[in-house]
């Protein structure tokens, strides 16, 4: 069984300081990584993965994404945060065993609110 | 168009009505999910099909009933719902070569059931 944790409903940041949203898994083999956002009304977009190499992962809008595997974890970083930054980010996990063809499974999302 | 288009956006509906939701991906992907997201809990994997196939059925109720007729079109044909099913359902595609491939969501239908 695989599982996804991210312990902050909400995160807090001043426009312009670094941010940081929070992720841990759980997979019995190793795991792919994913980070996604999602604005009001509309769907999931994809932001970066981590699969096998660097642990520092970097993806779209200047997020990044460091994959520890001693503490199991995944988190999102940005240097300098926007008020457009501000939506709703879910943390996912598969692990590398079986198809092709699973689905994600998704932690319950962190409201990051950036305040001007 | 690209990408993920769902159809409709919005979905409003009565305990014995029978509608479908409409998943069309353009992305040339060969794997389709979709998920179900409700308020404060996480997005649940309903069901999953590969090639056309169903690969995954995650002990949905039979009042929800999935058809795939190509690896382009996803349906979600709904009957007698309850209002516990209102929420927003998600339509997904992603390639099933290897595991590391992302999926490509849509912006979702928007599910109210009276």
């Amino acid at each position: 069984a695989q599982s996804v944790a991210q312990p902050e409903d909400q995160v807090n940041v001043a426009e312009g300081n670094p941010l940081t949203v929070k992720c841990t898994y759980s997979v019995s083999g190793n795991p792919y990584l994913f980070w996604y956002v999602q604005y009001p009304n509309r769907g999931l977009q994809f932001l970066l993965k981590y699969i096998t190499g660097d642990n520092l992962v970097k993806g779209s809008y200047g997020f990044e994404a460091e994959f520890n595997k001693s503490q199991t974890s995944f988190h999102l970083k940005k240097p300098s945060a926007l008020v457009s930054d501000s939506a709703l980010y879910f943390c996912a996990v598969r692990d590398d065993s079986g198809g092709g063809a699973d689905g994600l499974t998704f932690g319950k999302g962190t409201h990051l609110i950036i305040q001007p | 168009e690209t990408g993920v288009t769902q159809t409709p956006r919005h979905l409003v509906m009565g305990m014995t009505n029978k509608k479908s939701l409409k998943c069309e991906q353009h992305l040339g992907h060969n794997a389709m999910y979709w998920y179900k997201q409700s308020a404060k809990k996480p997005l649940e994997l309903m069901f999953v099909y590969n090639f056309k196939e169903q690969t995954e059925n995650n002990s949905v109720p039979s009042r929800f009933s999935p058809e795939c007729p190509n690896s382009s079109h996803l349906f979600l044909h709904l009957h007698t719902l309850q209002p516990e099913d209102s929420a927003l359902y998600l339509c997904a595609s992603s390639l099933s070569r290897g595991r590391g491939g992302e999926l490509f969501f849509g912006e979702g239908s928007r599910l109210t059931v009276l």
